[in-house]
């Protein structure tokens, strides 16, 4: 078990630039999870994948955010046209099992600053 | 979806026993409570979770009422490593989970 895995650490990019994020969930979990995070603040959920389906994106933020997982390993989050707002810690989690006593393994997360 | 309410900040001195309390009067009969424990720049890390009575693991205890409105989470003889933001979370199911403040532990020597 490695872990899950998030890169980059840290994304410093302008105002208007594309970003995309990469995280790599526990080898075995099927679910994953993107979760942003503002200083002081608690995770706010965005999407989460069953293997490769979406099954809730309705709480990302606008239509500039889009996630993938294309064979059900990795996912992908992408800003687009980002903006000062879209700064924060951006986190990924996995996890077994969707019953009720599901555990969230996260990563690190990768902090992005727009400027 | 149950609500969680927990106090923003504690301090506490090393080698004491701290006691969190998250109050959840909407629980579901089906919930579960899960606690995280976050750092700075990382991700929150699970601690400890359950439905009823009492769970302990190496790292903490757990404690639930039989009315469920509330739970305690026990971390015993606390270090300066333990200072964190602690989070209470009922029905952690990922889309339906929701992250609240937390509670800022301050350990202090």
């Amino acid at each position: 078990d490695t872990g899950v895995s998030q890169n980059p650490r840290h994304k410093i990019t302008k105002r208007g630039q594309n970003v995309t994020f990469r995280c790599d969930p526990i080898s075995e979990h099927n679910r994953l999870y993107w979760y942003r995070q503002t200083l002081g603040q608690g995770p706010e959920f965005l999407t989460y994948f069953q293997n490769e389906a979406q099954l809730e994106k309705s709480r990302l933020l606008s239509d500039r955010f889009s996630a993938e997982r294309p064979k059900g390993s990795f996912s992908t989050l992408e800003i687009q046209r980002t903006e000062q707002g879209d700064s924060a810690m951006y986190l990924c989690a996995s996890s077994q099992t969707g019953g009720a006593d599901e555990k969230l393994f996260f990563g690190s997360g990768t902090q992005l600053s727009v400027l | 979806l149950a609500k969680t309410t927990q106090p923003i900040s504690m301090d506490s001195y090393e080698g004491q026993e701290v006691n969190i309390t998250c109050s959840h009067n909407n629980i579901a009969t089906n919930d579960y409570i899960t606690w995280y424990q976050q750092f700075p720049s990382q991700g929150p890390r699970f601690i400890i979770q359950g439905y009823k009575t009492k769970v302990t693991n190496e790292v903490a205890s757990l404690f639930i009422p039989a009315d469920r409105k509330s739970s305690t989470l026990s971390l015993p003889r606390v270090s300066l490593s333990d200072t964190a933001v602690y989070y209470c979370l009922v029905a952690p199911r990922g889309f339906k989970t929701i992250f609240g403040a937390g509670t800022r532990l301050f350990v202090k020597a």
